[in-house]
C-alpha cells in the first residue's frame, strides 16, 4: 500500500530555514518522480517543485527558485524539501505527491510551515 | 505567468449534472497539458480523480469523466451527490517540469 508521510513542519522566523521529509513506504521512490505542493490557509494548491524519478533533474516554481532544493534519499527511501530564506507567504501545509503518469498520483497527510515573527 | 482558471463556487442539485472547466489566461488546453483533476474536502489532502485528461484514478466513481471542451479542459459529474461537495482543482503540465493548479472550484449540492 503506497503511503506517503511529511515531516519537519513548524514555526520559523522570516528569513529562517527548515527542512522537509517525505518518507515513502509500499513503492521505491527512486522509480517515481515526487512533487512538493503547498497550499496556504484558505487558499488553493500551488506546486512547489519535483524531482523526476532519475534523481537529477529538478524543476521549481518561481515563487521558490533559488530558496528552496528538492532531492531525494534513495537510501531512505525518502524525498526532502530544504527551504532558505522564508518569507511569510511561504506559510502554509506542505504536501508530497508522487509523481505517476502524468499526475499527482498519491498524496501525504501534509506538514504545516509558519513563517512568523 | 501562466494563469490556470477555473469557475467561481458553483452549485448542482442533487442527482443534477455540473461540469467545472479548467482554462489557461492565454492559450487553450490540449491533452498534451495532461489535465488532471484533485478532489479536496476540507482539512484533507487532495485525492486524484482524473488524469491524461479522461483516465479515472483507481476506485473513482464512473459518474466522473474528464474532457477537453473547446479550449479548457472539462470535468463532468454525472448524477451528483451529496458527498461530491468539495473543492475540485485542475492541474496542467506546462513543459520543461513545470506544473500549474487552478484556483480551485467549491462545487456545492443542494
Amino acid at each position: 500500500q503506497v503511503q506517503l508521510v511529511e515531516s519537519g513542519g513548524g514555526v520559523v522566523q522570516p528569513g529562517g530555514s527548515l527542512r522537509l521529509s517525505c518518507a515513502a513506504s509500499g513503492f521505491t521512490i527512486s522509480d517515481y518522480g515526487t512533487h512538493w505542493v503547498r497550499q496556504a490557509p484558505g487558499k488553493g494548491l500551488e506546486w512547489v517543485a519535483l524531482v523526476r524519478n532519475d534523481g537529477t533533474n529538478t524543476y521549481y516554481a518561481d515563487s521558490v527558485k533559488g530558496r528552496f532544493t528538492i532531492s531525494r534519499d534513495n537510501s531512505k527511501n525518502t524525498v526532502n524539501l530544504q527551504m532558505n530564506s522564508l518569507r511569510p507567504e511561504d506559510t502554509a501545509v506542505y504536501y508530497c505527491a508522487k509523481d505517476f503518469a502524468w499526475h499527482f498520483d498519491s498524496w501525504g497527510q501534509g506538514t504545516l510551515v509558519t513563517v512568523s515573527s | 505567468q501562466t494563469v490556470v482558471t477555473q469557475e467561481p463556487p458553483f452549485s448542482v442539485s442533487p442527482g443534477g449534472t455540473v461540469t467545472l472547466t479548467c482554462g489557461l489566461s492565454s492559450g487553450s488546453v490540449t491533452i498534451n497539458n495532461y489535465p488532471s483533476w484533485y478532489q479536496q474536502t476540507p482539512g484533507q489532502a487532495p485525492r486524484a480523480l482524473i488524469y491524461t485528461t479522461n483516465t479515472r484514478s483507481s476506485g473513482v466513481p464512473a459518474r466522473f469523466s474528464g474532457s477537453i471542451l473547446g479550449n479548457k479542459a472539462a470535468l463532468t459529474i454525472t448524477g451528483a451527490q451529496a458527498d461530491d461537495e468539495c473543492h475540485y482543482y485542475c492541474a496542467l503540465y506546462m513543459g520543461n517540469g513545470i506544473w500549474v493548479f487552478g484556483g480551485g472550484t467549491k462545487l456545492t449540492v443542494l
